[in-house]
């Protein structure tokens, strides 16, 4: 079965610092990958996703970048950090391309001070 | 570009039927997806229907599809207190979902 995980699963940071959230999954192979953000009480917001290896498609221009060194890895970026980015950030895979069921990893909480 | 559409709250008391409602605006969708988010995790998928069906029942879960008026539904019959959570409603697009803004539902004793 497929398996996301997701780390770290809390994180504070300063505004400015940089930030790195990795994803990897497991019980798949050449899945599109997701980068989802959601802010307190609202809803998903999709950052970037990935049909293949070096393959990144951006849905919102931010300070926020994203990479897939793996085929099962994906990650997220940002050199400096601003208050806005606090938010739960999620990442899904999709496996059977045919009916598009997204599995979701367990997300990672940001607080930027 | 295409959206997805959901009221934000839905409040009911325990045993009664919910409904939750989402529009969209794709017309060129293939499936139509509910997913449920309990606090503090990620999604799961709760059921979903082909864009060629009208119903689909799944034991106390009904979803309605009126693909003319672009409305899709989830109805939750005998709603329990374990239902409390933020539904969404998503349909697709290449390569992705487009999901709505999510329906927080709360169910009261």
């Amino acid at each position: 079965s497929q398996t996301i995980h997701q780390w770290p699963a809390t994180l504070v940071q300063p505004v400015g610092s940089p930030l790195s959230l990795e994803c990897t999954v497991e019980g798949t192979s050449n899945p599109n990958l997701y980068w989802y953000r959601q802010a307190a009480g609202r809803g998903l917001q999709l950052l970037f996703y990935s049909v293949g290896i070096g393959q990144i498609s951006s849905e919102v221009p931010q300070n926020l970048s994203a990479s897939r060194p793996q085929d099962r890895q994906f990650i997220l970026s940002s050199k400096k950090l601003l208050l806005s980015d606090s938010g739960f950030y999620l990442c899904a895979l999709v496996g059977d391309r045919e009916y598009y069921e997204q599995y979701f990893g367990p997300g990672t909480r940001l607080t930027v001070t | 570009g295409e959206d997805v559409e959901q009221s934000l709250f839905l409040s009911v008391r325990e045993g009664d039927s919910s409904v939750i409602n989402c529009t969209y605006t794709d017309s060129s969708s293939t499936y139509l997806y509910w997913y449920k988010q309990e606090p503090g995790a990620g999604l799961q998928l709760l059921t979903y229907i082909f864009s060629n069906m009208d119903m689909k029942q799944d034991q106390r879960l009904t979803v309605l599809l009126n693909k003319k008026d672009k409305h899709l539904s989830l109805r939750i019959a005998d709603t329990q207190t374990g239902d409390s959570a933020i539904y969404f409603c998503a349909d697709d697009d290449t390569d992705k979902l487009i999901f709505g803004t999510g329906t927080r539902l709360q169910v009261f004793p």
